[in-house]
């Protein structure tokens, strides 16, 4: 199947540092890209929709101010978690379709695991 | 916008027996059912999805069904194994294009006792 890298897989960070997410499709183009976010032993909550060469959609609730996304190429998507708190610590996670297979199926990175001290 | 139930939140069941995870969509015009396996600390993994133009669908030990109807569908593992146990999500789109989102259910954490 296709494959969506992550990357980093882990940081911690301090209070009040940015922190950037890198998301590539690597063997597959791809307009568009979520963001999701998962707290612990919680559901993928969709924060963001990527879209190449344009802004993101923002889900209700999620300041597009804090988490700035850039979709620059048809195979990278980055997320910045501006001045990280505490409570942005969880665990990050992107993913695409690839619709060249015909499935539809939507394929997630490994996910970035977030700490903020 | 979609909402997805999942139902339940914990289940386990002994290693053999069978297992039913069940979901429910508000939006009509989702058609497209994908469940997702996720095990600690990794990424979600697809492991069989419907559209809204069949019923059933099946792959080995796993099944789903869908009765659009009634706007629910479920998740059938038979002959369960201590592999089975993780994290399960259910969701739902409208269509499978680019900018269509996938809503989850709130998982279920299957633990298969052996």
């Amino acid at each position: 199947g296709a494959v969506v890298s992550q990357h980093p897989s882990w940081v911690i960070c301090k209070s009040g540092t940015s922190v950037k997410i890198e998301c590539r499709s690597l063997d597959f183009q791809a307009t568009t890209m979520f963001w999701y976010r998962q707290f612990p032993k919680q559901s993928l909550m969709l924060m963001a929709t990527s879209n190449e060469g344009s802004k993101a959609t923002y889900e209700q609730g999620v300041e597009k101010d804090k988490f700035l996304i850039n979709h620059a190429s048809l195979t990278l998507s980055t997320l910045t978690v501006t001045s990280a708190h505490p409570e942005d610590s969880s665990f990050y996670i992107c993913s695409a379709r690839d619709l060249g297979t015909g499935s539809g199926e939507l394929f997630f990175g490994e996910g970035s695991r977030l700490t903020v001290l | 916008g979609e909402n997805v139930e999942q139902h339940p939140s914990t289940l386990s069941v002994q290693e053999g027996d069978s297992a039913v995870i069940k979901c429910t969509y508000s939006d009509s015009a989702s058609n497209y059912f994908p469940w997702y396996k996720q095990e600690l600390g990794k990424r979600p993994q697809l492991i069989i999805d419907i559209r809204s133009n069949v019923g059933e669908k099946k792959d080995q030990r796993i099944a789903v069904t869908l009765n659009k109807t009634a706007k629910h569908f479920s998740l059938h593992i038979t002959e369960t194994q201590p592999e089975d146990s993780a994290v399960y999500f259910c969701a739902a789109s409208p269509n499978l294009e680019y900018g269509n989102k996938l809503v989850f259910g709130a998982g279920t954490i299957l633990r298969v006792k052996s």
